[in-house]
C-alpha cells in the first residue's frame, strides 16, 4: 500500500525558515516524482513544485522560485521540503504527494500546518 | 492558466445526481484531473485526463469534457461523498487549480 507520512505542525517565527519532512513507504521513491502542495486556511491549493528522487531534477511554480527547496534522501524513502524567510502569508497546510507522471497527483500525505508568528 | 470553479458550493440531496464545472482559461488538451478534500484534510485523486478512474474510486464518480470546458459528475449522491471538489490542470507548467467546490447535503 502506497503511503506517504508527513512530519508533524510547525509553529515558527517570522523570518526564520522550516524543514518538512514526507516519508514513504509501498513504493520505490525513485520511481515516483513528489509533488508539494500548499493550501492556505480556507482557501485552495497552490503546486509548488516537484522533484524526481533518482536524479534531484525539479520544476517550481516560479513564485516559489527562491522561496522552497525541495530535496529527497531515497536511502530513507524520504522527501523534504524547505521554505526560508517566513511571512505569515506562509501560514498554510503542506501537503506532498506522488506519482509515476509529472501532471497528476495519485497518493497524498496527510498535510503538515505551518503557522509563522510574528 | 487559470481553472475555474463559477460554483463554490452546492447542496444537494442523497441519491442525487450532481454534476460540477470547471473551465480553463485556454485549451488544456483533456490534462483535467479532479481531488477530493474531505474536511478531516485528507485529499484524494478520483479522474485524471478528464474521464479516467483512478484506482479503487467508486464507478459513481465520472468526468467529461474537452477544450475548455469539463465536468465531475457524481451519480447517487452518498453521506461520504460531502467534500469540497478541486479540478486541476496538468497541460501547461505551472500546473494550477481550481477554486474548489463544496458540497453540502440538503
Amino acid at each position: 500500500e502506497v503511503q506517504l507520512q508527513q512530519s508533524g505542525a510547525e509553529l515558527v517565527r517570522s523570518g526564520a525558515s522550516v524543514k518538512l519532512s514526507c516519508t514513504t513507504s509501498g513504493f520505490n521513491i525513485k520511481d515516483y516524482y513528489i509533488h508539494w502542495v500548499k493550501q492556505r486556511p480556507e482557501q485552495g491549493l497552490e503546486w509548488i513544485g516537484w522533484i524526481d528522487p533518482e536524479n534531484g531534477d525539479t520544476e517550481y511554480d516560479p513564485k516559489f522560485q527562491g522561496k522552497a527547496t525541495m530535496t529527497a534522501d531515497t536511502s530513507s524513502n524520504t522527501a523534504y521540503l524547505q521554505f526560508s524567510s517566513l511571512t505569515s502569508e506562509d501560514t498554510a497546510v503542506y501537503y506532498c504527494n506522488a506519482c509515476y507522471s509529472t501532471y497528476k497527483f495519485a497518493y497524498w500525505g496527510q498535510g503538515t500546518l505551518v503557522t509563522v508568528s510574528a | 492558466i487559470q481553472m475555474t470553479q463559477t460554483t463554490s458550493s452546492l447542496s444537494a440531496s442523497l441519491g442525487d445526481r450532481v454534476t460540477i464545472s470547471c473551465r480553463a482559461s485556454q485549451d488544456i488538451s483533456n490534462y483535467l484531473n479532479w481531488y477530493q478534500q474531505k474536511p478531516d484534510g485528507t485529499v484524494k485523486l478520483l479522474i485524471y485526463s478528464t474521464s479516467r478512474l483512478h484506482s479503487g474510486v467508486p464507478s459513481r464518480f465520472s468526468g467529461s469534457g474537452s477544450g475548455t470546458n469539463y465536468s465531475l459528475t457524481i451519480s447517487n449522491l452518498e453521506q461520504e461523498d460531502i467534500a469540497t471538489y478541486f479540478c486541476q490542470q496538468g497541460n501547461t507548467l505551472p500546473w494550477t487549480f481550481g477554486g474548489g467546490t463544496k458540497l453540502e447535503i440538503k
